[in-house]
């Protein structure tokens, strides 16, 4: 089945430096990668994602980068803000509707 | 829309109890799944289900966990009997066909004493 691999397990960042996540899969036939964040107590919530045929995607802060040859993608997010501190996992798909997700990334943004 | 409901927010039962956690999916969403997450384990894929079939059961731990969904707005996950190592979040997600994007509930917090 899929697997995902996810690094680091937990980041620290001084508020207003950028953060970078990155996940790596074995599975070449993957091809829907989305990107949850995961706030205390709270559900995964759907923040990026991106498909196969793109290599990046962008959305104000935070954008989704993928290179199918190496198998990984990454989270990557700039000037970061306290609310930005939570847990982020990547996930994939691929032939099969169901999500894999990764192990997770706990974000701590230090004022 | 109210998103995904699923209840209760909060069981606490004693081992060998009956649990049954309830999820109501997005209405128009024809892809319902349930995770399982755990300090130890992460988010795990129990089941899920494609316009009411169930397609892939292969998460399901053992034969205590059962699944159903009768009908396209509800769905039960069972535990009988329960144990210890079932306390977890559980959580529902849906989803629709042609769109990959799924939306989680609110989770059920289970603790088995």
């Amino acid at each position: 089945g899929e697997n995902v691999e996810q690094h680091p397990s937990t980041l620290s960042v001084q508020e207003g430096d950028s953060a970078v996540i990155k996940c790596t899969y074995s599975d070449s036939a993957s091809n829907y990668f989305p990107w949850y964040k995961q706030e205390l107590g709270k559900r995964p919530q759907l923040i990026i994602d991106i498909r196969s045929n793109v290599g990046e995607k962008k959305d104000q802060r935070i954008a989704v980068t993928l290179n199918k040859t190496a198998k990984h993608f990454s989270l990557h997010i700039t000037e970061t803000q306290p609310e930005d501190s939570a847990v982020y996992f990547c996930a994939l798909s691929g032939s099969a509707r169901q999500l894999t997700f990764g192990s997770g990334t706990q974000l701590t943004v230090l004022p | 829309d109210a998103g995904v409901i699923q209840s209760p927010r909060h069981e606490v039962t004693e081992m060998g109890q009956e649990v049954t956690l309830r999820c109501k999916p997005i209405s128009g969403h024809d892809y319902l799944f349930w995770y399982r997450q755990t300090m130890m384990r992460g988010l795990e894929l129990l089941i899920y289900f494609n316009n009411n079939v169930p397609i892939d059961d292969s998460g399901m731990p053992e034969d205590r966990f059962s699944a159903k969904m009768p009908n396209a707005s509800f769905s039960t996950l069972k535990i009988q009997p329960s144990e210890p190592r079932d306390s977890a979040v559980y959580f529902c997600a849906s989803g629709r066909g042609g769109s990959y994007g799924y939306t989680f509930g609110s989770g059920t917090r289970l603790t088995v004493v």
